[in-house]
């Protein structure tokens, strides 16, 4: 079962940045943070993953805080399109199992 | 070109038949996954397997079969069918080793009635 928990939505002004967070605090010291997202009618796609450092990369920034028992996906400038199920996972190093839980609702409003 | 393709994108079909799912990645992952998800929307993985190891999610009745014909394919096989059967069901991949996450297929739509 998923170890994390996330708000079950969020709204968001297009253009704005979104800040979705994520309690993981039972992670251990080999389990990444993963974050994928769900849009409507479509398989989950892949954003970003972190151990312990901050991550940036062309969809979007990992803030993890210092104890790592909590994240923050930041996408900078929200558009509709981003409007999605976003999915925080704990996932263990070599593991070949994804545990999803159910996520949180973002939708960007125009 | 699709990296994670499945047919078909949706399946009707009557309670009591059998019927397959295809999955297959162009990706060269080593490791393939069928997940489904309900009406309620939850994700729930059924099957990984590579070619060392088919891991079954003990919830999975014994009525679905995952098949690698080879590496690059994994397909589902599901005998009859019932109607709490219907749901989405997502094949995904991914290669061990690769900290890039899970690649996933679009879906196929399935309905019993």
């Amino acid at each position: 079962d998923a170890k994390t928990t996330q708000p079950p939505s969020m709204d968001c002004a297009e253009g704005r940045a979104a800040n979705l967070p994520c309690n993981h605090s039972t992670i251990s010291g080999n389990e990444y943070v993963y974050w994928y997202r769900q849009i409507h009618s479509q398989g989950p796609q892949y954003i970003i993953h972190g151990l312990k450092n901050n991550e940036t990369n062309e969809m979007a920034s990992l803030i993890i805080t210092e104890d790592r028992k909590s994240s923050t996906l930041i996408l900078p400038h929200a558009t509709l399109r981003d409007t999605a199920v976003y999915y925080c996972i704990d996932v263990q190093t070599g593991a070949n199992n994804l545990f999803f839980g159910t996520g949180t609702r973002l939708t960007v409003i125009p | 070109d699709t990296a994670v393709s499945q047919t078909p994108k949706y399946l009707v079909t009557q309670m009591g038949n059998d019927k397959s799912i295809k999955c297959e990645q162009n990706l060269g992952h080593d490791t393939m996954y069928w997940y489904k998800q309900d009406s309620k929307k939850f994700l729930k993985i059924m099957f990984s397997y590579n070619n060392k190891e088919l891991i079954i999610n003990e919830t999975v009745p014994n009525r679905f079969s995952p098949k690698s014909p080879d590496k690059a394919h994994l397909n589902l096989h599901i005998n009859s069918l019932e109607l709490g059967d219907s749901a989405v069901y997502f094949c995904a991949s991914s290669q061990e080793g690769s900290m890039y996450g899970y690649t996933f297929g679009s879906g196929t739509r399935l309905t019993v009635v």
